[in-house]
């Protein structure tokens, strides 16, 4: 069945990067596209960005250029999405989610989510 | 791009029917049937039920149902169970910057 194995929790001090990582199994790692989203504790969903594993082409969202990277392993069929600069703000459950590229615009399946924890 | 506004919380009794409402503007809900639901239990990760406005997923029980009129989405609820107690998330594309916005999330009580 369809897979996404996210790494483990994180604390980091403000200032810090963070590395997450997601791992696909179970279908073709290049036919869907990967996104990342996060959410803060108590709150709402926050769309991240995108990476194409096929082509490795990339889009942020404005909120976030400049202090993440997007990027995939296709041999281990993983991407992985790094931020840097981490604030308390930064403090949320991180997802990775599947969508079929081109012609959908529904998240589905949803990585189990890595708590990034900044605090000092 | 502002998130879509939903209801902090709904609630009902077993067996009635609730529905949630997800607002939002031309450039997002009322532009595209690209509307989509998420189902999410507490400490766990959201889950698909339904996507571009009235299609269920297979697996997902037909007392859920999508609609959309103008700028607002709709979920509803049908013969409410205690299983549904969850938080609800709605999803859009948009014509923005940020291609996807998501709605501030309904909390579903089974009273």
């Amino acid at each position: 069945q369809v897979q996404l194995v996210q790494s483990g929790a994180e604390v980091k001090k403000p200032g810090a990067s963070v590395k997450v990582s997601c791992k696909a199994s179970g279908y073709t790692f290049t036919d869907y596209y990967m996104h990342w989203v996060r959410q803060a504790p108590g709150q709402g969903l926050e769309w991240m960005g995108v990476i194409n594993p096929r082509a490795g082409s990339i889009s942020y969202a404005q909120k976030f250029q400049g202090r993440v990277t997007m990027t995939r392993d296709t041999s281990t069929s993983t991407v992985y999405m790094e931020l840097t600069s981490l604030t308390s703000e930064d403090t949320a459950v991180y997802y990775c989610a599947r969508v079929i590229p081109y012609s959908a615009h529904w998240f589905d399946p949803w990585g189990q989510g890595t708590l990034v924890t900044v605090s000092s | 791009q502002s998130a879509l506004t939903q209801p902090a919380s709904v609630s009902g009794s077993p067996g009635q029917s609730i529905t949630i409402s997800c607002t939002g503007t031309s450039s997002d809900v009322g532009g595209y049937n690209y509307v989509s639901w998420y189902q999410q239990y507490p400490g766990k990760a959201p889950k698909l039920i339904f996507y571009d406005v009235t299609n269920r997923p297979s697996g997902v029980s037909s007392r859920f149902s999508g609609s959309k009129s103008g700028n607002t989405a709709s979920l509803t609820i049908s013969g409410l169970q205690a299983e549904d107690e969850a938080d609800y998330f709605c999803s859009s594309y948009a014509s923005s910057a940020t291609p996807y916005v998501f709605g501030t999330g309904t909390k579903v009580t089974v009273l």
